[in-house]
Formats: C-alpha cells, structure tokens, sequence
C-alpha cells in the first residue's frame, strides 16, 4: 500500500516569512493529491487538490507543486499569518477515492 | 456550502455500552460516506466506507461486527461502536464525498471524541 510520509517535526516560522511543507510517497504515483488543514480537536479542512498532470496550482497564499519523478509534493504557505498555525495533511487518492492521509507537519507562525 | 456535522462532538461511556455517532451532509446529498479513526499524533486512518443503501466496506483489521455501520439516506450515515472497551477510546472523523466520481471532493466533519472508562 502507498506509504505518505510527512516531517513530523514541528515547523515554527516567523509571521510573514514562507512556510514549506514537504510531502513524499512511496509506491504508485497517485492520480492526485490533496492538501488538509486540521486543527487540534477538529476534523480536516480541504485546501487544495493537485493532478499528477498538474506541476504547480495556487489558491490566494497557498502553492501546492507536485513532482512524480521525485514522488513529492511541497505545499507553501506564503506571507504566513499566526492564524496559519495548524496541521498541515497531505493525502493521495486511490482509483476508487480513498483518501490516504500522512501523519501531518504541524506550523507555528510567531508574530 | 458542502458542510457537514457529527453528533456528538464528545461522548464518554462505561466500558461494555455501546455508541452511536451520527454523520450527517447539511446541504448536499452524498452517496458515499466514509468513517476514520485517528490516534493523537497520528494520521487518519481509513476505517470504513459507508454507501448509501448498501452495506459499509470495511478496511483490513476493522472488526464490522464492532464497528456497525449504516447509510440509510442520503445525507445521514451512523457509526456504531458496539461494547466498547478502554482501547477504542479516539478521535472519530467522518467524511461524505461531494459528488459521485471517486475524484470529488471529500468534506469533514467536526469529529467526535470518545472516551471510554
């Protein structure tokens, strides 16, 4: 099965500075990507989806890239604010729509 | 629009009772539901797919007689945990899928806690 894995160490960012968040898979490359917000005690937010035929995709400050030659996907979050500070997930999707999710990077934008 | 909610948000019970958790889609029909655990610090992980009218799909190492799923229309699915034990204290998380192509979009709920005693 498709293994995601996501740094799990905590990124603390300085407010305004860019946040890059690293996304790398495993086996097959998965016909798209997503990207979740999710804060503590809530379920995920949808941001972002990326096809593998897609390179870059955008939504205001966020800029997702997706490289199958490397299996990756970075996720930018530019201009960070505080209130950017959550878990970021990134997911695949398998031909019958099952999302498979990494563990998460969780973000702290200091003011 | 596309949004979603669970009943209940937190829910703690004595070991042997079971627990129903609503899903229910607020202002789209969704034909596919689908039901996650997740641990603290860990990922979301797939226990179930729930289709309307249909029985749930149950991913490897869920028990199905533990874990009672129904879809009975198509904005309401139920996940019940049957005797529930300390172990299967988490974080509950449904999804409904926003369209009918494995490719749409899946929406979240809020989540529920449970604790069991």
């Amino acid at each position: 099965s498709q293994k995601i894995e996501q740094n799990s160490e905590a990124l603390n960012i300085q407010e305004g500075k860019t946040a890059t968040l690293t996304c790398n898979y495993t086996n097959y490359s998965p016909a798209y990507l997503q990207w979740y917000r999710q804060d503590p005690g809530r379920g995920p937010v949808f941001l972002l989806l990326i096809r593998e035929n897609e390179k870059e995709k955008r939504k205001e400050r966020l800029k997702v890239t997706f490289d199958t030659t490397l299996k990756q996907s970075l996720f930018h979050i530019t201009a960070s604010q505080p209130a950017d500070s959550a878990t970021y997930l990134c997911a695949t999707t398998d031909s019958w729509g099952k999302l498979q999710f990494g563990a998460g990077t969780q973000v702290v934008v200091t003011p | 629009g596309a949004v979603v909610s669970q009943h209940p948000s937190r829910v703690i019970c004595k070991s042997g009772t079971s627990v129903k958790i609503e899903c229910r889609s607020l202002d789209f029909q969704a034909t596919t539901m689908f039901w996650y655990r997740q641990f603290p610090k860990q990922s979301l992980m797939l226990m179930a797919t729930s289709n309307e009218g249909s029985k749930a799909t149950y991913e490897q190492g869920v028990e199905k007689d533990k874990f009672l799923i129904n879809h009975a229309s198509l904005t309401l699915s139920t996940l019940t945990v049957t005797s529930a034990h300390p172990e299967d204290s988490s974080f509950y998380i449904c999804s409904a899928r926003h369209g009918t192509a494995s490719t749409d979009t899946q929406y979240f709920g809020p989540g529920t806690r449970l604790t069991v005693l």
